[in-house]
């Protein structure tokens, strides 16, 4: 049973530059959940997208956008980058309905570093 | 507003009884999660609990009252690999929002 997966592991970016993060579900689950975990915070929900449509969304400015794919894998889009958005960034999955609904199951995580 | 409030870091040996408490301030309140992030690590769900009372899952048991805003997680006879950090994450509106964390430290 393939568990969420992310790309790339880490990224070095200057600022004011554009980054995409990617991210598969789990496989059975249809809505992903992106979060922002600065060092020694936990995690700060970004969105959530769900039949491709933006279903909920955090305190972040509109520098940060996603998208989802009919295959329910998503992506995160940051742009004008600025120093503090140097974190892990983090995508989670989990199904629409169901049990499982308010379980966030975690991918590894990507580290973006912002010089 | 929404806040989450839990203490920054406990200390125990190892075979002990560690409690951390969640206090919790939000509107539209749904349910409260306890998550576990060994470092470097992605977060892994621990537990649930949506309705007042008790959750046991092996070594941990986690409360919630609904009326207090307040949850607690249990970690019963400690081991090494449970030293990592410890969130409590609320389900309000749809969203999630996560508490700053715990570090739990188990020693020898």
């Amino acid at each position: 049973d393939a568990g969420v997966t992310q790309s790339p592991t880490h990224l070095i970016k200057t600022r004011g530059q554009q980054v995409t993060l990617r991210c598969s579900p789990k496989s059975g689950h249809d809505t992903v959940s992106w979060y922002q975990q600065a060092l020694g915070q936990g995690p700060q929900f970004i969105f959530q997208y769900y039949e491709e449509e933006e279903r909920q969304r955090g305190n972040f400015p509109d520098r940060f956008s996603g998208h989802q794919f009919p295959n329910y894998s998503s992506e995160l889009n940051v742009n004008a980058l600025l120093l503090g958005d140097s974190a892990l960034y983090l995508c989670a999955s989990s199904p629409w309905t169901g049990e499982d609904t308010d379980t966030q199951y975690f991918g590894p995580g990507t580290r973006l570093t912002v010089l | 507003g929404q806040s989450l409030e839990q203490p920054s870091e406990v200390t125990a040996v190892e075979g002990a009884i560690v409690q951390i408490n969640c206090t919790y301030q939000t509107s539209g309140f749904y349910g409260l999660s306890w998550y576990q992030q060994h470092d470097g690590g992605a977060p892994t769900f621990l537990s649930y609990n949506a309705l007042d009372g008790l959750e046991e899952t092996g070594r941990f048991s986690s409360f919630l009252s609904r009326s207090d805003s307040y949850g607690y997680l249990l970690l019963q006879e400690l081991q090494m690999k449970d030293s990592a950090s410890y969130f409590c994450a609320v389900t309000s509106w749809g969203k999630f929002q996560f508490g700053a964390g715990t570090q739990v430290v188990v020693t020898p």
